[in-house]
């Protein structure tokens, strides 16, 4: 099935420091969406991205739909331990299509 | 406010056989969206469900089929089991067809066919 490219596939960091991920598509979306899944959980939607360029945040997460609109990245700035966990990437076709393409995840372990 | 709801938990089952999974929607949503999320892998569209019709489906084949209740709870039904089919099946709800950054994701249902 069609999945977006998302990179890099596991980060292994301090806690403080900083993580950037991004996911890359070969199809224009009208949305990005960043989820986080814990174990035994469902995918929690983070930020969500509708117009090419917007740059938005939440917290300590910052995430860009990029101008192409073919894609996106999230930073996490100054990490704590409950910040691990795997990222996804999700992007929604333009047309209102009632599907959403995720990527292969990004999975985060943040040492105390 | 209730969340989405997903049942059983885990499911253990032989190749061939049939399996139904159920999902109930959040409080005043009327979409239901299933997935396929295999091990190590982003989430796959199987299909979407509005009051009570399929809404578009993913690159699934027919033993993959859906239905939706008046209370827009849904229930995923997959015959003759293979051993590819195992893999957390989530649902999602949401209002609306078009806005699937609205979507709630339920905890899933782990099957796993031997």
């Amino acid at each position: 099935g069609q999945q977006l490219n998302q990179s890099p596939q596991s980060m292994f960091i301090q806690e403080g420091e900083d993580v950037s991920m991004n996911c890359t598509s070969s199809s224009i979306f009208n949305t990005w969406l960043w989820y986080k899944q814990d174990p035994g959980e469902g995918p929690v939607l983070l930020i969500a991205l509708y117009k090419a360029g917007e740059l938005t945040s939440n917290g300590r997460l910052t995430a860009q739909f990029g101008i192409t609109r073919k894609d996106s990245f999230l930073n996490i700035s100054a990490s704590i331990p409950s910040d691990v966990g795997i990222y996804f990437c999700a992007g929604q076709l333009p047309g209102g299509s009632e599907k959403l393409v995720f990527g292969k995840g990004m999975k985060l372990t943040v040492n105390p | 406010e209730t969340g989405v709801t997903q049942s059983p938990t885990h499911l253990i089952k032989t190749r061939g056989q049939q399996v139904t999974l159920r999902c109930s929607s959040q409080s005043g949503h009327n979409t239901v969206s299933w997935y396929q999320q295999a091990l190590g892998q982003g989430p796959q569209f199987i299909f979407q469900y509005y009051r009570e019709e399929e809404n578009g489906r993913g690159n699934f084949p027919p033993r993959f089929s859906g239905l939706q209740f008046p209370n827009y709870s849904s229930e995923l039904n997959v015959n003759a089991l293979e051993l590819d089919d195992s893999a957390l099946y989530l649902c999602a709800s949401s209002f609306g067809t078009g806005r699937q950054d609205t979507q709630y994701f339920g905890p899933g249902t782990r099957l796993t066919v031997l």
